[in-house]
């Protein structure tokens, strides 16, 4: 087990409702990260965050959003659900150190499998 | 962009016999380069990475991959595959021009047979 924990395991939406995802990251971790996987694909890159600041944003619309708080744990805020919303949501947690970044191994969450309707 | 490309969806191989799963990848500059495998219903877990240093790089399990910078490409190689192998396993590439944002491929099921 990595120590990255993710909640809730899995929620069932309608579209157009918002949801609120949560990680917490493993310990001595600064930066989490954020995969969409949708099914039978390989994990897409949301965002970053890095010292509560966004680090990184991949090719994800304004309605997905995230937070990270003090304790380097974050959130994933997705507004106004649409069917293609339906996915595995990852969250990884790695360590950052200013002048490296090359050797940052991610870290995985088990995920939180989002159904919309 | 970058970009990592996984040839085969599935591998199937007997208990014992060798195992490869392939992955290419297009990156500006150096690589940095990983393999997590996927187990039913659970996150991605971290098998090895190549950051630098030697081509050939061991890691858990009894796995390694191979660098070949010519080729663009990172193998996974496994030389006694067990059934407990059998998951998900997924390639994935950063570098220095997109601060290391891992990009991934679409993932290849491993059937290791009794």
């Amino acid at each position: 087990e990595t120590g990255v924990t993710q909640s809730p395991t899995h929620l069932i939406k309608t579209r157009g409702q918002q949801v609120t995802l949560r990680c917490s990251s493993q310990s001595g971790h600064n930066t989490v990260s954020w995969y969409q996987q949708a099914l039978g694909q390989g994990p897409q890159f949301i965002f970053q965050y890095y010292r509560e600041e966004e680090n990184g944003r991949g090719n994800f619309p304004p309605r997905f959003s995230g937070l990270q708080f003090p304790n380097y744990s974050s959130e994933l805020n997705v507004n106004a659900l649409e069917l293609d919303d339906s996915a595995l949501y990852l969250c990884a947690s790695s360590l950052k150190v200013l002048g490296g970044g090359a050797s940052d191994t991610q870290y995985f969450g088990p995920g939180t499998r989002l159904t919309v309707l | 962009a970058q970009s990592v490309a996984q040839p085969e969806d599935q591998v199937n191989v007997a208990e014992g016999n060798p195992l490869t799963v392939k992955c290419t990848y297009s990156v500006s500059g150096n690589p940095y380069l990983f393999w997590y495998v996927q187990y039913p219903n659970r996150g991605l877990q971290f098998l090895l990475k190549y950051i630098t240093g030697d081509n050939l790089v061991k890691g858990s399990y009894g796995f390694e991959a191979e660098f070949n910078k010519s080729q663009t490409s990172f193998h996974l190689k496994k030389p006694s595959a067990l059934v407990s192998d059998s998951a998900l396993y997924f390639c994935a590439a950063g570098g220095r021009s997109n601060d290391y944002k891992l990009s991934f491929g679409a993932g290849t099921t491993v059937t290791v047979r009794a």
